[in-house]
């Protein structure tokens, strides 16, 4: 059964830091790997999406990478802003066309 | 506005009540998806549908019954609730129900459900 961790379950840095948030998952067998951003009340936005076949994905301020063999992947986050607080999701695609979630990492950037 | 809209966006029921939750989407997708976001939790897959018929059931209660009359349209009926089953339920499309490693899904807002 494929399960998904995110390490930290909370950070809280200043403004202008550069940081990573972790993903693992115990199953290599994914078809894609992808990082979503919540508000508080709010639903998911799609941050960055991760193809198996991929390495990694740049968008902005955003950099995802994935390491399918060990289980991993990492969102950078750089010149961190308060703009950027929210909770981190990260989810697999498996089999049966289901995402798997991690439990997220909640961020809050300090002005 | 992502182009997947539900309603109510909050909602407080009894136990013996019934009530629904609707979700639309306007972006012409083929399949749909319920999930359940509880406290502390990871999101929990409870329903695919594609194409109007449902392909996946993640071994839900039955007092969650969904219903997909057409592509843009997605209920779940709720009855007989209990309060373990507060939490907020996400609607979501993508394309497609495949396996395609470029299938993204769109969310909506989410209705936030509390049970008494």
């Amino acid at each position: 059964k494929q399960e998904v961790t995110q390490i930290p379950a909370a950070l809280s840095v200043p403004e202008g830091e550069n940081l990573v948030l972790n993903c693992s998952f115990t199953d290599s067998a994914i078809y894609n790997l992808q990082w979503f951003r919540q508000d508080p009340g709010k639903g998911l936005t799609s941050l960055l999406l991760i193809q198996s076949s991929q390495r990694e994905q740049t968008s902005g301020r955003l950099n995802a990478s994935l390491d399918k063999s060990s289980g991993r992947s990492t969102l950078y986050i750089a010149a961190s802003q308060p703009g950027d607080s929210a909770t981190y999701l990260c989810a697999v695609l498996v089999g049966g066309n289901k995402l798997v979630f991690g439990a997220g990492t909640i961020l809050r950037v300090k002005s | 506005e992502t182009g997947v809209t539900q309603t109510p966006r909050h909602l407080v029921m009894g136990m013996t009540n019934k009530k629904s939750l609707k979700c639309e989407q306007h972006l012409g997708h083929n399949a749909m998806y319920w999930y359940k976001q509880s406290a502390k939790k990871p999101l929990e897959l409870m329903f695919v549908y594609s194409l109007e018929e449902r392909v996946e059931n993640n071994s839900v209660p039955s007092r969650f019954s969904p219903e997909c009359p057409n592509s843009s349209h997605l209920f779940l009926h709720l009855h007989t609730l209990q309060p373990e089953d507060s939490a907020l339920y996400l609607c979501a499309s993508s394309q497609e129900a495949g396996y395609s490693g470029a299938n993204v899904l769109t969310f909506g807002a989410g209705s936030r459900l509390t049970v008494l």
